[in-house]
């Protein structure tokens, strides 16, 4: 079936550092990619959809200069957290949609910010 | 703009028992339904999913119908076990773009 790779799963950094997240679809071709962040109660949040060759599309009160998304090619996205604070803190998860528009998602990488 | 409504947890059910976790949904045009569920300190898998109005999802005893009429995909299982005690999300793709219900944990206790 269709595999989501991501990393890294755990991320420990100082406060204003950037930090990368990868997203790579391994067997499939993915034109869209979605990113999101799960807060405790374990929501999912939109963050932007990210598709191949063009700039991604953010949620309302996502900060896009703050997070940087990439989709530089069909099987990879990356999202940047620049100048990260503690408040960044979260777990965050991207998905690929496939052709049969089923969403398979990554494990998903705890960023901490300290 | 879309948006899932899926039932409140927590859900804490005795092994063997019936399970429903009701979602409803608003969309424009025609979207496609979906299931998720997470395991504890995993990611988010596909459970089911249904494209179309009246197709039924199932997977690993879990059932889920479209019901465009009353635009509800409410998942089931008639005999839950321990091992299925996780949060289950459900989620619509409409336009390219998805959209996610709060979420459910359900607990199963022996």
């Amino acid at each position: 079936g269709a595999v989501v790779s991501q990393h890294p799963s755990r991320v420990i950094c100082k406060s204003g550092t950037s930090v990368k997240i990868e997203c790579r679809s391994l067997d499939f071709q993915a034109t869209t990619m979605f990113w999101y962040r799960q807060f405790p109660k374990q929501s999912l949040m939109l963050m932007a959809t990210s598709n191949e060759g063009s700039k991604a599309t953010y949620e309302q009160g996502v900060e896009k200069d703050k997070f940087l998304i990439n989709h530089a090619s069909l099987t990879l996205s990356t999202l940047t957290v620049t100048s990260a604070h503690p408040e960044d803190s979260s777990f965050y998860i991207c998905s690929a949609r496939d052709r049969s528009n089923v969403l398979t998602f990554g494990a998903g990488s705890r960023l901490t910010v300290l | 703009g879309d948006s899932v409504t899926q039932m409140e947890g927590p859900v804490t059910l005795s092994e063997e028992a019936f399970l429903t976790i009701n979602c409803t949904y608003t969309a424009t045009g025609y979207p496609s339904l979906f299931w998720y569920v997470q395991y504890p300190g995993e990611g988010l898998q596909l459970l089911l999913k249904a494209t179309k109005a009246d197709d039924k999802g199932s997977n690993k005893g879990f059932e889920a119908t479209y019901r465009k009429e009353t635009t509800s995909f409410h998942l089931e299982k008639g005999s839950v076990q321990v091992s299925d005690s996780a949060v289950y999300f459900c989620a619509l793709i409409s336009a390219g773009k998805s959209t996610f219900g709060d979420g459910t944990t359900l607990t199963v206790k022996p």
